[in-house]
């Protein structure tokens, strides 16, 4: 039982290139997170999915695209990179109860680099 | 928005003490996660607390909801104790789970 499982988790990327962090979770969670962590600062949430086929804009959604491709995968694009999204990417999903997000489990980590 | 505060924002302890770890919110809440980032960046669950109080070994956590905040305490810390805690909280509905900015905690031998 692998849980939330992140590809890649290192890439470096030049500005203006495109890319697209992938995320799986198999614990047949309805909901999925795409979360920002800068150095030393807490975790900021960029889109979610409540659930399949839905995708709505968190704290910082700027520069970045959603896809929830089915119920097990939740991709997150950079059309045209800038070093300010140089930073680690999380990936998160939780079994939603009674409308609410509930607990969330994290993936290790996506780390990017835009040079 | 809400606002999750935490306190304090760093902390030296000698392995063995104690400590406690706040974490204050502006309005109410439905959901409440304590998480532990370990040194190499991995987030792990220690507790869903919306409210109560719940214990795992030497870590417990207490939330009081009408009062908007919750403690997590740590006894006899370990060295594997260090990295940073995050508190985490989510209002109703929304499906934001809101982070504050964490406590960073260095446990020395």
């Amino acid at each position: 039982n692998a849980g939330v499982t992140q590809t890649p988790k290192f890439q470096v990327l030049k500005t203006g290139q495109s890319m697209t962090l992938q995320c799986a979770q198999d614990m047949n969670h309805n909901s999925m997170y795409w979360y920002q962590q800068d150095p030393g600062m807490g975790l900021r949430l960029i889109y979610y999915s409540a659930s399949e086929g839905t995708t709505d804009k968190g704290e910082v959604p700027n520069g970045y695209n959603v896809s929830r491709l089915n119920k097990r995968e939740f991709s997150l694009r950079l059309e045209s990179a800038a070093p300010s999204q140089t930073s680690v990417y999380f990936c998160a999903s939780s079994d939603t109860q009674r409308g609410f997000a509930g607990e969330l489990f994290f993936g290790e980590g996506s780390r990017l680099t835009v040079l | 928005g809400i606002q999750v505060e935490q306190s304090p924002p760093d902390l030296i302890l000698q392995e063995g003490a104690n400590s406690t770890l706040r974490c204050n919110f502006s309005d109410s809440v439905n959901n409440l996660q304590w998480f532990h980032q370990n040194p190499w960046g991995q987030l792990i669950n220690l507790f869903y607390i919306p409210s109560g109080t719940k214990q795992n070994g030497r870590l417990s956590a207490t939330t009081v909801a009408t009062e908007r905040y919750s403690l997590l305490y740590i006894s006899s810390s370990q060295t594997t104790d260090s990295g940073v805690y995050f508190c985490a909280v989510e209002r109703g509905g929304g499906f934001k789970t809101i982070f504050g900015a964490g406590t960073r905690l260095f446990v020395k031998a």
